[in-house]
C-alpha cells in the first residue's frame, strides 16, 4: 500500500538557520505529493505540492523536489523564522482513478515539529 | 470567505456513548473528506464523500463509525459506543472537487472519550 515516512522530530534550530525535513514514500503509479503545515492553533494548511517527477514546489521560501529515482521529497527552507514553528506533515495522493473518481484521499507521514528559537 | 467549519471543537464523553461530529465544507466544494489525528496512528484517513455518496469508506476503523452528508453540503460523522481509542482529533476537509490538489482543512473537533 501507500506510506509517507518523514524524519522524526521535534527539530530546533536558530532563526536563520537551513531547514531540511526529510520525507520519503512508497506508492503505486505516480503519486502527486505534498507539504502541509499546522501553526499552533490552527488547522492544517496546504504548503506547496508537485504533481509529476522533477516539479519543485516552493511557497514562502520552502521547497521540495519531486525525485522519483529516490522516492523523496524532502523539504527545504534556506533560512528559517521563529514564524515558521509548526508541525510538518509530508503527504501523497495517488492516481485518480477516472472511473470512479476514488483515490483522491491524501495518505499522511507523522508530521515533524520544527521549533526555531532567537 | 468563510472556511471549514466544525462543531464541537472539543467534546468529552463517556465510554459507550454516542457521539455526532459536525462538518460544514466551504460552499460548493463537492468533495469532502473526514480524518482522524491521533497520537499512535498518526493522520488517518476516514472517508470521502463526492456529493453524497461516499465512494471510498476505507479507512473507517470499525461498523460503530458511520458518516453522511445531505444536500451535498454539511457532514456528520457518529460513533455509537464509544472506546477510549476513539480519543483523537477528527478533521473534516473539502476540496471543489475531487480532481482539485487542495484539500481544506478544518479546525477539527477533539474527542475525549473517558
Amino acid at each position: 500500500g501507500n506510506s509517507v515516512t518523514q524524519m522524526e522530530g521535534p527539530v530546533t534550530l536558530s532563526e536563520e538557520a537551513f531547514l531540511t525535513i526529510n520525507c520519503t514514500y512508497t506508492a503505486t503509479g505516480y503519486p502527486s505529493l505534498f507539504w502541509y503545515v499546522q501553526y499552533p492553533g490552527e488547522g492544517l494548511q496546504l504548503l506547496l505540492k508537485a504533481t509529476k517527477a522533477d516539479d519543485k514546489g516552493s511557497n514562502k521560501g520552502f521547497e521540495a523536489t519531486y525525485r522519483k529515482e529516490t522516492t523523496s521529497f524532502h523539504l527545504e527552507k534556506g533560512s528559517v523564522q521563529v514564524s515558521d514553528s509548526a508541525v510538518y506533515f509530508c503527504a501523497l495522493r495517488r492516481d485518480i482513478n477516472l472511473n470512479t473518481g476514488t483515490a483522491s484521499k491524501l495518505t499522511f507521514g507523522t508530521g515533524t515539529r520544527l521549533q526555531v528559537t532567537l | 470567505g468563510a472556511g471549514v467549519s466544525q462543531s464541537p471543537s472539543n467534546k468529552v464523553t463517556e465510554k459507550g456513548k454516542d457521539v455526532e461530529l459536525r462538518c460544514d465544507p466551504i460552499s460548493g466544494h463537492t468533495a469532502l473528506y473526514w480524518y482522524r489525528q491521533s497520537l499512535g496512528q498518526g493522520l488517518e484517513f476516514l472517508i470521502y464523500f463526492q456529493g453524497n455518496s461516499a465512494p471510498d469508506k476505507s479507512g473507517l476503523p470499525s461498523d460503530r463509525f458511520s458518516a453522511e452528508r445531505t444536500g451535498g453540503s454539511v457532514s456528520t460523522l457518529t460513533i455509537q459506543r464509544t472506546q477510549q481509542e476513539d480519543s483523537a482529533v477528527y478533521l473534516c476537509a473539502s476540496s471543489f472537487s475531487a480532481w482539485e490538489y487542495e484539500q481544506y482543512f478544518g479546525p477539527g473537533t477533539r474527542l475525549t472519550v473517558t
